[in-house]
């Protein structure tokens, strides 16, 4: 069973839009979640991480989590081209030596 | 800037040709872990590293990959008799509170 899904995409939204990534995890002692953005042929890069339920805001970026229903959200507003990436949810467990546990990401295309 | 360089950028080989992966830490890092990411998926774990000891391996890293971590600093992860299946993206990456990546190695074996 895998650890973390994603909604598989694409997603594609129109310049300006918010674009809406959520993910699932099986594991409840999962403590940390992370949001990384990667363009294609490049490495993840950490977009924000949340770890208490609620919201995290970062700019245009608001992480959301739900423990209780296992749920972590990526809110983008006022979404750019440049914001046309895959996103990637990881998810972090201590009792695993800090090993990362990714979904296969959700592929977002932002059109003009 | 990650505070993590990995070299080279890419690496084309033939099958059955061994290659080596470095990682160098900007700073001091004690924790170093090694990914391995395919077309269409996340990141998977291959090894982790807290100073120069191993501590725990994947069921992926076959007896094929080796990785060390001579003094703690920098890592090397080899891959020997390589096959078409070892084509991937190989991370490294530090662990501070959130894991920041290098940028990676593309391995094409043909």
């Amino acid at each position: 069973q895998k650890e973390v899904e994603q909604n598989s995409g694409p997603l594609s939204v129109p310049e300006g839009a918010i674009a809406s990534l959520n993910c699932t995890y099986s594991d409840r002692g999962s403590q940390s979640f992370f949001w990384y953005r990667q363009y294609s042929g490049k490495s993840p890069e950490l977009i924000m991480f949340i770890y208490s339920n609620g919201d995290k805001e970062d700019g245009r970026f608001t992480a959301q989590l739900n423990k209780a229903s296992q749920y972590v959200s990526l809110l983008i507003r006022d979404s750019q081209p440049s914001d046309s990436a895959t996103y990637l949810c990881a998810v972090f467990q201590a009792s695993t030596l800090g090993r990362l546990y990714f979904g296969r990401g959700t592929q977002l295309t932002v059109w003009p | 800037d990650t505070g993590v360089s990995q070299n080279p950028r890419h690496k084309i080989t033939k099958r059955g040709q061994n290659v080596t992966f470095r990682c160098d830490p900007i700073s001091e890092h004690n924790r170093l872990y090694w990914y391995r990411q395919t077309l269409g998926q996340g990141p998977e774990f291959l090894t982790y590293f807290q100073n120069e000891a191993q501590l725990e391996k994947s069921r992926l890293l076959s007896d094929r990959f080796s990785a060390e971590r001579p003094k703690g600093s920098f890592s090397t992860l080899e891959i020997q008799r390589t096959e078409q299946g070892d084509s991937a993206m190989y991370l490294c990456a530090l662990a501070t509170s959130e894991a920041f990546f290098g940028q990676g190695t593309r391995l094409t074996v043909v």
